[in-house]
C-alpha cells in the first residue's frame, strides 16, 4: 500500500500552459506539504497545510496555488507555466506540524515536470 | 537563515568499506536532524531523526550522530553494499520550517 502517492509522475508540457498535480496519503496524517527539487538537486519547501489550512508560503510565486479539499489530499495547481518550473515536485505528509514534532516525513515518489 | 551543507558532493567507494559522509548547518539553534536516503526516480525515505537532545541514533549498519553545538552531524555506514548505492540528504528543522536540506552526497557503491 502507497502512503503518499503523486500523479502524474511525468508531467511535459508547453510554456503557458496550466497544469495541475494530485497528491494524496493514506496514513491518516494532519499535515501535508508540497517540495520543489530543482535541476541542481535541491529540495526546498514549498507550501504545508494543517488540517487543510495554509501555514507556510516560502515565497512561491502566486502562480502556484495549493488546495487542500481534505486532509487527506494536496493538490498544486500552476498557471502559466515557464521553463523555470522545470522540476521534480515532491508531496509529504507527517503526523503533526509541530516543528518540534518527533515525527518524521514521509515523501511521494515526485512528479517530474518539463516544461517547453 | 538555515543553510545546510554536504560534503562531499558526490563519493564512490568498493563494496565492504566503512564511510562517513558529512552535514553542517548554520543555525545551531535546531529542533531535529533527519537523514534520508534518495533513490533515482524515487522519493525520499526518512533513515535516521535525531532529537537536538541527542547525540547519535542507529538503525543497522547506520549511525548518525549530532554536535549541535558546532552545527554538525555525520552519517557513519559500516560495510557497505552495493544496495547502499543513493543520495543522501541531510535536513534539519529550525525555526518555523519544517525542513531545509542539503544537497545531497551522491554515494555509489562498487561490487
Amino acid at each position: 500500500d502507497t502512503a503518499v502517492s503523486q500523479t502524474p509522475k511525468y508531467l511535459v508540457t508547453q510554456m503557458g500552459n496550466d497544469k495541475s498535480i494530485k497528491c494524496e496519503q493514506n496514513l491518516g496524517h494532519d499535515t501535508m506539504y508540497w517540495y520543489k527539487q530543482d535541476s541542481k538537486k535541491f529540495l526546498k519547501i514549498m507550501f504545508s497545510y494543517n488540517n487543510k489550512e495554509l501555514i507556510i508560503n516560502e515565497t512561491v510565486p502566486n502562480r502556484f496555488s495549493p488546495k487542500s479539499p481534505d486532509k487527506a489530499h494536496l493538490n498544486l495547481h500552476i498557471n502559466s507555466l515557464e521553463l523555470g518550473d522545470s522540476a521534480v515536485y515532491f508531496c509529504a505528509s507527517s503526523q503533526a506540524f509541530r516543528v518540534q514534532s518527533k515525527k518524521t516525513q514521509y515523501f511521494g515518489p515526485g512528479t517530474r515536470l518539463l516544461v517547453l | 537563515k538555515q543553510e545546510v551543507t554536504q560534503i562531499p558532493a558526490a563519493l564512490s567507494v568498493p563494496e565492504g568499506e566503512n564511510l562517513v559522509l558529512n552535514c553542517s548547518f548554520t543555525d545551531s539553534a535546531i529542533y531535529n536532524l533527519q537523514w534520508f536516503r534518495q533513490d533515482p526516480g524515487k522519493g525520499l525515505t526518512s533513515l535516521l531523526l535525531i532529537q537536538s537532545s541527542q547525540r547519535e541514533q542507529t538503525s543497522g549498519r547506520l549511525n548518525a550522530s549530532l554536535d549541535k553545538s558546532s552545527g554538525r552531524s555525520t552519517l557513519y555506514i559500516a560495510a557497505s553494499q552495493p544496495g547502499d548505492s543513493a543520495t543522501y540528504l541531510c535536513a534539519v528543522t529550525s525555526g518555523n520550517t519544517p525542513l531545509v536540506f542539503g544537497k545531497g552526497t551522491r554515494l555509489s557503491v562498487i561490487a
